[in-house]
């Protein structure tokens, strides 16, 4: 099956630490993007990269990091820097340019 | 800066009522629009994309228009049934953009529920 997919599904972290979510596509897409989602709000994005060893920030990238190593992977590090971290955060890619936006489903990060 | 707004913020019809879901947007200088459907706890799910040349799109009981030079968007639901019940966001993607990545600002959604 061709898709996107985002591990783990839920995480905790405790204050302090640096966590960091998984996100592999198998659709051979050159551009993938990482967003957040609050309760009652659209996403925002957080960093997105158009090739392999590139990437750029987004509206919110403060408290964040990414790389692109892999065309099919682009972790998200979600670093203790970020103070406000709870949240449910949704990676998505594209063909490269215009096309059609794909997601994932999604990781819930709970700050303890 | 392109804002996005989606109104209204929640809705409830009875099963089988035709419905349309808003969206309008600040700056009429879009690549396309494109309607995602998102069900609770969940990634979301892409409907249509309309280009900015293009009025409207189609798919099932689904049809988007597009007025750019107004910025506004609308998605009609035709014969609404209790699966179409979910968060519906949409979201633009502006000139410029399709270059350097293909962002999308979005709206906050339209929650709408269908009672069997």
């Amino acid at each position: 099956d061709g898709g996107i997919t985002q591990s783990p599904k839920y995480l905790f972290r405790k204050e302090g630490q640096n966590v960091t979510l998984s996100c592999e596509q198998n659709l051979n897409h050159d551009a993938m993007y990482w967003y957040r989602q609050d309760p009652g709000q659209g996403l925002r994005l957080i960093y997105y990269s158009q090739i392999v060893n590139d990437f750029q920030k987004g509206d919110i990238a403060e408290g964040y990091s990414v790389s692109r190593e892999k065309k099919e992977s682009f972790p998200l590090t979600v670093t203790s820097a970020q103070k406000n971290p709870t949240a449910f955060y949704l990676c998505a890619s594209s063909m490269w340019g215009v096309r059609e936006q794909f997601f994932g489903p999604g990781t819930r990060l709970t700050v303890l | 800066k392109q804002e996005v707004t989606q109104i209204p913020a929640a809705l409830s019809v009875p099963e089988g009522e035709n419905l349309v879901l808003n969206c309008s947007f600040t700056d009429s200088a879009i690549y396309n629009l494109q309607w995602f459907r998102q069900d609770p706890g969940k990634g979301l799910t892409s409907l249509l994309l309309i280009q900015s040349s293009q009025r409207e799109q189609t798919s099932g009981r689904l049809n988007a228009s597009l007025d750019k030079s107004s910025g506004r968007s609308t998605l009609y639901i035709a014969a609404s049934q209790p699966g179409d019940s979910a968060t519906y966001l949409c979201a633009v993607r502006p000139y410029g953009e399709e270059t350097s990545g293909s962002r999308l600002t979005f709206g906050e959604g339209t929650q709408l529920t269908v009672n069997p």
